[in-house]
């Protein structure tokens, strides 16, 4: 089935330690995007790559980082230096002839 | 700057009842597309519509329908004969400049039975 998977579902981390957040799509979208989510609020663009090997910073890319060497494929790390890492994590996709996006399911950050 | 409000943080209503969700946006752009898009309790995101600025007609699927005035800015949905499997936070979203989207910050739906 096509979609968009992020791995893991929760994950959990100590203070100082950079971590990796999964995100694969085989809908062959050339554009991706990552975002945060805050309990009660809305989403924050983090990240973005409209094709492979090319990403731009969205709105919060302080402490974050990412790459695209692939085009199915769009990690992004939560380095130390993010000050408030914990949070929701949505990774998603667009066809650049097309206006939705699709989101995956998610990843729950938390920093111990 | 574009920007997306959505007033009512939370709304609470009894199964069968309508139930209109509000969603005002601004920006100086003349080519926009607005989106709404619901967040279940396991979290994804699931796109429900997309409308671009040239075409205000108002749009009906099933119990859902989207009103649309640009004279006003809004781009209201309402749900008619609200159900529990309705209960969600829904996001109102306005897309400018390529693909990127500004995120209302959002409505939470409580349909009770």
């Amino acid at each position: 089935d096509g979609g968009i998977t992020q791995s893991p579902k929760y994950l959990f981390r100590k203070e100082g330690q950079n971590v990796t957040l999964s995100c694969e799509q085989n809908l062959n979208h050339d554009a991706m995007y990552w975002y945060r989510q805050d309990p009660g609020q809305g989403l924050r663009l983090i990240y973005y790559s409209q094709i492979v090997n090319d990403f731009q910073k969205g709105d919060i890319a302080e402490g974050y980082s990412v790459s695209r060497e692939k085009k199915e494929s769009f990690p992004l790390t939560v380095t130390s230096a993010q000050k408030n890492p914990t949070a929701f994590y949505l990774c998603a996709s667009s066809s650049s002839l097309n206006n939705e996006q699709f989101f995956g399911p998610g990843t729950r950050l938390t920093v111990l | 700057a574009q920007k997306v409000t959505q007033a009512q943080t939370e709304i609470s209503v009894v199964e069968k009842e309508d139930v209109t969700l509000d969603c005002v946006y601004e920006t100086r752009d003349t080519t926009y597309y607005l989106f709404w898009y619901k967040q279940p309790p396991s979290g994804e995101l699931v796109f429900l519509i997309r409308r671009n600025s040239f075409d205000e007609q108002n749009e009906i699927s099933g119990r859902y329908s989207w009103n649309f005035q640009k004279s006003t800015s809004s781009f209201n949905f309402t749900i008619t004969a609200s159900q529990v499997v309705d209960s969600a936070v829904y996001f109102c979203a306005l897309r400018w400049a390529g693909n990127m989207l500004t995120f209302g910050g959002g409505t939470r739906l409580m349909v009770k039975p």
